[in-house]
């Protein structure tokens, strides 16, 4: 089974400033075609979990463009250009790279 | 447009088999890579997945729960069941259903909080 560790916990963010937030894998999820199994989600105060990245570095449809994905093989990033009031809640990455299918811990991100 | 919900009991007795639906509508499990996956969320905790079923039959599940789930679907009704046996405390959570096509769950349902207790 793959452990997924995510960093940090928690992360207190100025509007208008970036942030990062890291995802780990105990095995690559880099598929032989090519991709990385790896989804970022955002689950704001009191809804469902909303896809934000999806195979490492997509960007699901509506999501802004001050969200970005990067990284291969194990060490994932999740990016916001800018932080807006709207982007607090809590963060997971997912790995679907084989099963189980894995979420990471959760990152909490709100404003300062 | 997709959209999914989830049905079922809010309390359940530990012991009891929990029974929840997934009724969707928007796309079709008879559409090649479309899946119906399942995740739980204990409250102010992480997301666990528990179960995927593919619309070729294909079911996976959460090996440590294996034993206890069940996936199944209602392709006339567009519905996904999903069956948890021997409900204890520790099941208590949120349960979300959603749809999955290629890599990501792209479209969730609200969820339903299910509460384990006597």
């Amino acid at each position: 089974e793959i452990v997924m560790t995510q960093s940090p916990m928690s992360l207190a963010v100025t509007p208008g400033e970036p942030a990062s937030i890291s995802c780990r894998s105990s095995q690559s999820l880099l598929h032989s075609n090519g991709f990385n199994y790896l989804d970022w989600y955002l689950q704001k105060p009191g809804q469902s979990p909303q896809l934000l990245i999806y195979l490492g570095s997509n960007r699901a449809s509506g999501v802004p463009d001050r969200f970005s994905g990067s990284g291969s093989g194990t060490d994932f990033t999740l990016k916001i250009r800018r932080v807006e009031a709207e982007d607090v809640g809590v963060y997971f990455c997912l790995q679907t790279r084989q099963p189980p299918l894995i979420f990471g811990g959760g990152t909490r991100v709100e404003i300062k | 447009q997709i959209t999914l919900k989830e049905s079922g009991p809010t309390l359940v007795k530990p012991t009891q088999t929990l029974t929840l639906t997934c009724t969707f509508s928007g796309f079709s499990l008879t559409t090649e890579r479309a899946g119906v996956g399942w995740i739980r969320q204990p409250p102010g905790k992480a997301l666990e997945w528990l179960a995927l079923f593919y619309g070729d039959d294909d079911k996976i599940y959460s090996p440590s729960l294996r034993s206890r789930l069940t996936i199944t679907k209602d392709t006339s009704n567009n519905q996904v069941v999903l069956k948890l046996t021997n409900m204890a405390p520790v099941d208590t959570g949120t349960y979300y259903c959603a749809h999955k096509i290629n890599s990501g769950f792209d479209y969730w349902g609200p969820g339903t909080l299910v509460t384990v207790s006597s």
